[in-house]
């Protein structure tokens, strides 16, 4: 079974820096998806960038970036340029693409706090 | 372009009663799946709906059930209450042959007393 781990529980960044969120995981698929999802107070889980396992190039999205390392299993996000918007829980999660198992799972976030 | 819409937002339900929560997908999304998130945790996948059949379902007991309609529309059902069911259960809708990230709803948040 797929696992997702998030060893950061809790983060804190000053404002305009940049901070890494970690995130690995385990599987013994050769191909799949990654995210990072964002939930703020809100509640509403929003996606903030996406990565196809078959896809060596990193994804980018204006302000975020991931560090994908396959072989290590390894998607690190970077946020550049910090604001209090991003002040959230953060979630990595993986998504199969074997056959019909089309869930998310979740690793269990880490916390970012955004320091003015 | 509507996002995902979830209904109650709260909903207050006492040991051992029922509860039916709803979901209106994305539009153009045809495939619906539903995710319990405990204080403080990460969302759990429960089951997930496709052409108005259960396709696929985590580990949760036969308590938890569900619909979806023609209209892609979806129910969550959850039967004989426990304390341990409060949550906020998150619908997350999709197009059914598309990898993409899923689409989440604000959820509902469901306390039982």
């Amino acid at each position: 079974a797929q696992t997702v781990t998030q060893s950061q529980p809790e983060m804190s960044v000053q404002e305009a820096e940049t901070v890494t969120l970690s995130c690995t995981y385990d599987t013994s698929e050769s191909d799949y998806y990654l995210f990072w999802y964002k939930q703020p107070p809100s509640r509403q889980m929003i996606l903030v960038i996406r990565q196809e396992a078959y896809k060596q190039q990193n994804a980018t999205e204006n302000r975020f970036s991931v560090n994908f390392q396959k072989a290590a299993k390894s998607f690190s996000l970077k946020i550049s340029d910090s604001q209090l918007g991003d002040a959230a829980m953060y979630f990595c999660a993986y998504r199969s693409l074997v056959g019909r198992d089309d869930k998310i799972i979740f690793g269990k976030g880490t916390r970012l706090h955004i320091l003015p | 372009d509507a996002g995902v819409t979830q209904s109650p937002t709260h909903l207050i339900k006492t040991r051992g009663q029922q509860v039916t929560l709803r979901c209106s997908p994305k539009s153009g999304h045809d495939t619906v799946s539903w995710y319990q998130q405990a204080l403080g945790q990460e969302p759990q996948f429960i089951f997930q709906y496709y052409e108005e059949e259960e396709r696929q379902r985590g580990n949760f007991p036969d308590r938890f059930s569900g619909h979806q309609f023609p209209n892609y529309s979806s129910e969550l059902n959850v039967n004989a209450l426990l304390l341990g069911d409060s949550a906020l259960y998150l619908c997350a809708s999709s197009f059914g042959g598309s990898y993409q990230g899923y689409t989440f709803g604000s959820g509902t948040r469901l306390t039982v007393v």
